[in-house]
């Protein structure tokens, strides 16, 4: 059983396109993180959140406590954005952290 | 501040040698953390220390795997024996306090054959 499941696996969209990725877990947490790992293997945390939205560029992320469901939104996607992200919880008890298995994207020019 | 800075970025070692991997955190940060990231078990947390104290180490595989954090700047993982089972890439990352973002080090890429 996965504590944090993300949905889709993979994704593949055109440049421009608006995408959005989901997470839902089903611990209690205080925060959740959405993290970018490129080709090349590095991990870039892109948002911490414990409530509503946060927005940075052209990345969104929203969450929803009630129904532990997080979405990551991507508008005017570029080839750039190509990578794998990992939604990821903190649990509520303690600094446990659960990851999701990651949404491959891939955006074509 | 350089980032997260992790030692070796590549290790290639064999069965039943010892490895060790090495993290410097980014100065001022309380939290620091080590996981590891496999095909099949995606990022997996192995230990955190908070004031260079370990808090859980209930990621740890097995009695293999130890890790210290001898002072606020550093951090070792060391795999003694090792096993090829254990290839995977390491990374190490910190965190300010308890409600801060977690910075990643590059990682270190470890094959054990």
């Amino acid at each position: 059983k996965n504590e944090v499941e993300q949905s889709p696996q993979n994704l593949t969209a055109q440049e421009g396109e608006f995408i959005t990725i989901n997470c839902s877990y089903s611990v209690g947490i205080s925060a959740l993180h959405w993290l970018q790992q490129h080709p090349g293997g590095g991990i870039v945390s892109l948002f911490m959140l414990s409530s509503g939205k946060k927005k940075h560029g052209r990345l969104i992320a929203t969450i929803n406590i009630q129904e532990k469901h997080s979405s990551l939104h991507i508008t005017a996607s570029h080839p750039r954005d190509s990578a794998v992200y990992i939604c990821a919880v903190t649990l509520a008890t303690g600094n446990q952290f659960y990851f999701g298995t990651g949404t491959s994207l891939t955006v074509i020019p | 501040d350089a980032g997260v800075i992790q030692s070796p970025r590549h290790e290639v070692t064999e069965m039943g040698q010892e490895v060790t991997l090495r993290c410097k955190p980014i100065s001022g940060h309380d939290y620091l953390f080590w996981y590891r990231q496999t095909m099949m078990r995606g990022l997996e947390l192995l230990i955190y220390f908070n004031n260079n104290v370990p808090i859980d180490d209930s990621g740890m595989p097995e009695d293999r795997f130890s890790a210290k954090m001898p002072n606020a700047s550093f951090s070792t993982l060391k795999i003694q024996p090792s096993e090829p089972r254990d290839s995977a890439v390491y990374f190490c990352a910190s965190r300010k306090d308890r409600a801060g973002e977690q910075y990643f080090g590059p990682g270190t890429r470890l094959t054990v054959t």
